[in-house]
């Protein structure tokens, strides 16, 4: 089973509203990524959790903020954000295999975010 | 400068055709990987195939295969006998050793190639 399921699937908020994304999977993964993904653009890496700590922040606005409660579970707890924060935001898992090139990212649905 | 490059913005494909979406790449590296995903409208990225750099077999994966040429710097993905359901977005990607301390775990996509399969 390679799912990752991710919660709501679509969301819109106002600007001055507190809401978070969830992401769940249930493969014994240890590395977890969040991406944002703007319409006819690419996935955006946003944040990658190893073992449950943060190793990567690709320099993303403090009104993002991840959280990795147990290695099955990643929230992306969301303040305070501007119209142009509108995008797809996908979740991703990975078995996090030191070494190894060939670890594949398995990505949930993703939330459809609109900030009015 | 562009790490991976996707030039076919869209692509149009009789059906049961078989289609090549090309993906050429940019690395100093040595070892890196190469992926294909596949996003249909509803969002979702799929997994399609996974290339190594030391790999001397181009990878295949049931209808999909990947034509690996590592002194061009390609990986383009070949689709045979294409139906319907392959019309989507496909994205190439890289993984490059990028030294945490936790291993490699960052991905670049190119821009993506929209293909359309026409009944």
């Amino acid at each position: 089973d390679t799912e990752v399921t991710q919660t709501p699937k679509h969301l819109v908020m106002g600007m001055t509203n507190k809401k978070s994304l969830k992401c769940e999977q249930h493969m014994g993964h240890r590395a977890m990524y969040w991406y944002k993904q703007k319409a006819k653009k690419p996935p955006e890496l946003m944040f990658v959790y190893s073992y449950e700590k943060l190793s990567i922040n690709e320099s993303v606005p403090s009104r993002f903020s991840p959280e990795c409660p147990n290695s099955s579970l990643l929230n992306l707890h969301l303040h305070a954000l501007q119209p142009e924060d509108s995008a797809l935001y996908l979740c991703a898992s990975s078995q996090q295999d030191r070494g190894s090139f060939g670890e594949t990212q398995y990505f949930g649905p993703g939330t459809r975010l609109l900030v009015l | 400068a562009q790490k991976i490059t996707q030039t076919q913005p869209g692509m149009f494909v009789q059906e049961k055709e078989a289609v090549t979406l090309d993906c050429t790449y940019d690395t100093s590296d040595q070892s890196y990987g190469l992926f294909w995903y596949k996003q249909p409208s509803s969002g979702e990225m799929i997994f399609l195939i996974y290339q190594g750099s030391y790999d001397e077999q181009n990878a295949t994966e049931g209808r999909y295969s990947l034509n690996f040429q590592k002194a061009r710097k390609s990986a383009n993905l070949v689709i045979s006998a294409s139906q319907l359901g392959d019309s989507a977005m496909y994205f190439c990607a890289m993984r490059e050793a990028v030294y945490t301390n936790f291993g490699n775990e960052k991905l670049t996509f190119g821009t993506g190639t929209r293909l359309t399969i026409i009944p």
